[in-house]
């Protein structure tokens, strides 16, 4: 079965400071990455995927995500953060064969002004 | 289109009373997903539609649960004799392509309150 975990419950950084949230899951077979947010009051929305290519991969608000199949990771990282990034991020697993996606738990980010 | 809607937005209901929510995917997608998150968790697969057809359930979704999607439009979540454990954020998501592997669109949730 499937399993998605994300290492860090809850992260506090400063401005500028840069990030990094670990995310690692567990599947037998190939899989498709996603990085989701979630700002305060918002619905989920994709931050960026991964299916195949390029291992780092970039998304929006500068955010990009390197998968590393032998340590099936795919962690997410952004150089400098904002204020305006704090939110929740959960990492998704999705087997190419499955029509479910796993969600880890979701890493809290509180970015202080 | 402004994306995935779901309605109510909250709703508190006695142990006992039957629920339903009701979902509207983006128009143009033909996959439509429910999920339930609690506090502290990340959203939890219930149930899967492809157009009208109910094409997989997770075993979360107990026989109280039912779901449907009766035009391949819009759908709706039932629960039947709430119970306390069942207070969680219910999410709707549809995607437009054949597997999903784009991602999908969230809606805002029902959060559900059983008192």
């Amino acid at each position: 079965a499937q399993s998605v975990s994300q290492h860090n419950h809850h992260v506090i950084l400063s401005e500028a400071a840069s990030l990094e949230l670990g995310c690692n899951y567990s599947y037998g077979g190939t899989v498709n990455l996603f990085w989701y947010v979630q700002y305060p009051g918002q619905h989920l929305q994709l931050l960026l995927k991964y299916f195949s290519g390029d291992p780092l991969v970039k998304g929006i608000k500068g955010f990009e995500a390197e998968f590393i199949k032998s340590k099936f990771s795919f962690n997410l990282r952004k150089p400098s953060v904002q204020w305006s990034d704090t939110a929740e991020y959960f990492c998704a697993v999705r087997g190419r064969n499955n029509n479910d996606m796993r969600f880890g738990a979701g890493t809290r980010l509180t970015v202080k002004p | 289109d402004t994306g995935v809607s779901q309605d109510p937005r909250h709703k508190i209901t006695k142990r006992g009373q039957n629920v339903t929510f009701r979902c509207d995917p983006i128009s143009e997608h033909n996959r439509l997903y429910w999920y339930r998150q609690t506090l502290g968790q990340g959203p939890e697969f219930l149930t899967y539609f492809q157009n009208e057809a109910q094409l997989e359930k997770s075993r979360l979704l107990s026989d109280r649960f039912s779901a449907e999607r009766p035009k391949g439009s819009f759908s709706t979540l039932e629960i039947q004799r709430t119970e306390q454990g069942d207070s969680a954020m219910y999410l709707c998501a549809s995607s437009g392509d054949d597997r999903g592997d784009y991602g999908y669109t969230f809606g805002s949730g029902t959060r559900l309150t059983v008192v």
